[in-house]
């Protein structure tokens, strides 16, 4: 069983561009949720897909938006990039998704630098 | 609204000594409670989760959890600690909204020494 894997690692973009984060979801799960994890805090909540709709979204501006593809993989996009935007980008998957017993598996995340 | 307490961002222990690492929630609706560990440059890995039944909860690598409602409290403990369990820690919480978002503390990093 493959895990939660996220591409690409690392990135460095520059204030102003628009980046995009790639999650590939855990085999047989259909909801993957979005984190960021600015350094040294605790990962914040930026939306969740299920069945390739959004589900909820927490505090972030509409320039952060995201996609979830047939194959349950997902997309994170953010626009016009901020200093402040530089952080882990987490992506967990959970299976079946709707309720908030379920277990989300993490993957291992990507860090963005924007200078 | 929730929100999740992590007292102490950093606790230091000897090898084989108990770990204690506190967390406290708010809640308006019945909590679900959760413990993740981080390694450097990792994801976060499920330790332990709470949804309702037994309070004490069981996880990986040893560690356990009590969930006191009078207390708002949902604690990790490890007896013995390992130089391998040096990590962040992060509490978490979730319960409301109709989807399983996770409210996050602030993480503790626990260093062991030998």
């Amino acid at each position: 069983e493959t895990g939660v894997t996220q591409s690409p690692t690392h990135l460095i973009k520059t204030r102003g561009q628009q980046v995009t984060l790639r999650c590939s979801s855990q085999s047989g799960h259909n909801t993957v949720s979005w984190y960021q994890q600015a350094l040294g805090q605790g990962p914040q909540f930026i939306f969740q897909y299920y069945r390739e709709e959004e589900n909820g979204r927490g505090n972030f501006p509409p320039r952060f938006s995201g996609l979830q593809f047939p194959n349950y993989s997902s997309e994170l996009n953010v626009n016009a990039l901020e200093l402040d935007d530089s952080a882990l980008y987490l992506c967990a998957s959970s299976s079946p998704g709707r309720t908030s017993t379920d277990t989300q598996y993490f993957g291992p995340g990507t860090r963005l630098t924007v200078l | 609204a929730q929100s999740v307490t992590q007292l102490g961002s950093h606790v230091s222990v000897s090898e084989g000594a108990l770990v204690l690492l506190r967390c406290n929630y708010s809640s308006s609706v019945p909590p679900y409670l959760f413990w993740y560990v981080q390694y450097p440059n990792q994801g976060l890995q499920l330790l332990l989760k709470y949804t309702t039944g037994a309070t004490l909860v069981k996880g990986i690598n040893g560690f356990e959890a009590e969930f006191k409602k009078s207390e708002t409290s949902f604690h990790l403990t490890k007896p013995s600690a390992h130089m391998s369990d040096a990590a962040e820690y992060f509490c978490a919480v979730s319960g409301s909204g109709g989807y399983n978002k996770l409210i996050f503390g602030a993480g503790t990093r626990l260093a062991v020494h030998p």
